[in-house]
């Protein structure tokens, strides 16, 4: 499967835990994004990385909230200190990085929960 | 803040009817993406329009960006159960540096009923 991987599919933390989750892009894509889906919404955007350079962040991610790509390929987000509103789907996209369209291809997601 | 509103957020029909679901924003979009999701998935994408006034068919599907680059359409002829999902719309904004920011619509949740 060459798609877009993401690690854990669920997670159920309990408040104040911290939590990491890992995203495997597709291979050679130097793009990667972060988004987060709540119940009923679309995804929001969060972060952005080209190559290993963490280019863009939302004012979404707070200051719990950190995303690193340190070889340019995989990436991971952690969360620290979770709060029940912290509850999401945290999706992870891959882009090749080419003009016009660069379609982003998701990952499956990782479900957290935090109780 | 940009915003894509998307209509309707529920659809109930029968199989073999036709339905329209419309995405509409103030903001100019570089390209406009359409996803489907599934329940505990990621979305999957389905058509991606770059061009102002620019038609995608996609079998049963129709796929429309507006004059302006600000709206999209998605028309599905003789729907199916299968069609049953959430469709996303996502528009694309491209900050300097030349990567996409997808902005979504919060979704149309389609229930095709046999």
């Amino acid at each position: 499967d060459t798609g877009v991987s993401q690690n854990p599919r669920h997670k159920i933390t309990k408040r104040g835990q911290n939590v990491t989750f890992r995203c495997d892009p597709i291979s050679e894509h130097n793009r990667l994004y972060w988004y987060r889906q709540t119940l009923g919404q679309g995804p929001e955007f969060l972060t952005y990385f080209q190559n290993e350079a963490q280019l863009e962040k939302s004012r979404l991610l707070s200051d719990r909230f950190s995303a690193e790509r340190p070889k340019g390929s995989f990436s991971t987000l952690e969360i620290q200190r979770t709060e029940q509103g912290d509850s999401a789907m945290y999706l992870c996209a891959s882009s090749a990085g080419q003009a016009s369209t660069d379609t982003q291809y998701f990952g499956p997601g990782t479900r957290l929960t935090v109780l | 803040t940009q915003l894509l509103e998307q209509s309707p957020q529920f659809l109930s029909i029968q199989e073999g009817e036709n339905l329209t679901v419309y995405c509409n924003s103030s903001s100019v979009f570089s390209s406009l993406q359409w996803y489907r999701q599934e329940p505990g998935e990621g979305p999957v994408l389905l058509v991606t329009v770059v061009t102002g006034g620019e038609v995608k068919k996609l079998k049963r599907l129709t796929f429309q960006f507006g004059d302006a680059r600000k709206d999209s359409s998605l028309h599905i002829t003789a729907a199916q159960p299968g069609d049953t999902g959430l469709y996303l719309c996502a528009g694309a904004l491209s900050p300097s540096g030349g990567y996409n920011k997808l902005i979504f619509g919060a979704g149309t949740r389609l229930a095709v009923h046999p």
